[in-house]
């Protein structure tokens, strides 16, 4: 089974500030990976699918990278409303398996 | 545009079996592009994949949980269902529905979520 494993579990910042967010897969995906942003108490949502591409409506101020076993989660210039917690999830075999989660704070 | 909403009961006791349903409104089952799946989350904790299943019969399922779940699909009642059985209280989570792309590989929409408590 392919484990994911992101880093860093949680991260303060401010708004304005570039976050970025790194998940490693235990072995290599190609670019079968998607992030999600979920909001307390609600569900999560797909911010990027395929390593890079960014889903209809999300800002461009997200942005995702990488292939293989690293992968990249990029905010730039953070806004209030992305406070909330980051799930990578890989698509190149079954499990499924999605990341730890990543937690943006305010700084 | 394409909605899902979980229903069930809220509590379940011990042993028994915990049933969901996700009703899909503003779109169609039967697309060969799609699955329909279930993802859980205890509270506080992180995301666990349960299960995606085509309209066709194909399915997966999380070997974790393969022996105690099925999931079935109706696409003349436009909806599709989650049974876990044998519970016990490490199954009390969020339980969500969501659609799963075949090409894209992630979940997109989701349904709200639904707690469902295992207690006595």
């Amino acid at each position: 089974d392919i484990q994911m494993t992101q880093s860093p579990s949680s991260v303060s910042a401010s708004v304005g500030d570039r976050v970025t967010i790194t998940c490693r897969a235990s072995q290599t995906i190609s670019s079968f990976l998607a992030w999600y942003q979920q909001k307390p108490g609600e569900a999560p949502k797909l911010l990027i699918y395929s390593a890079s591409n960014l889903q209809s409506g999300v800002p461009s101020r997200f942005s995702g990278s990488g292939s293989g076993t690293d992968f990249t989660l990029t905010i730039n210039s953070l806004q209030p409303e992305d406070f909330a917690i980051y799930y990578c999830q890989q698509a190149k075999s079954f499990p499924l398996a999605f990341g730890q989660g990543t937690k943006v704070e305010i700084k | 545009q394409l909605q899902l909403q979980e229903s069930g009961p809220g509590l379940v006791k011990p042993s028994e079996t915990l049933s969901l349903t996700c009703t899909v409104s503003g779109g169609s089952m039967g697309s060969s592009d799609y699955y329909w799946g279930w993802i859980r989350q205890p509270p506080g904790k992180g995301l666990e994949w349960i299960g995606i299943m085509h309209y066709t019969g194909d399915s997966y399922y999380n070997p974790s949980l393969r022996s105690r779940v099925t999931i079935s699909v109706d696409t003349t009642k436009k909806h599709f269902s989650l049974e876990l059985s044998s519970v016990t209280a490490t199954d009390t989570a969020v339980y969500y529905c969501a659609r799963f792309g075949s090409s894209s590989g992630c979940f997109d929409p989701w349904g709200q979520g639904t707690l469902v408590s295992v207690s006595s």
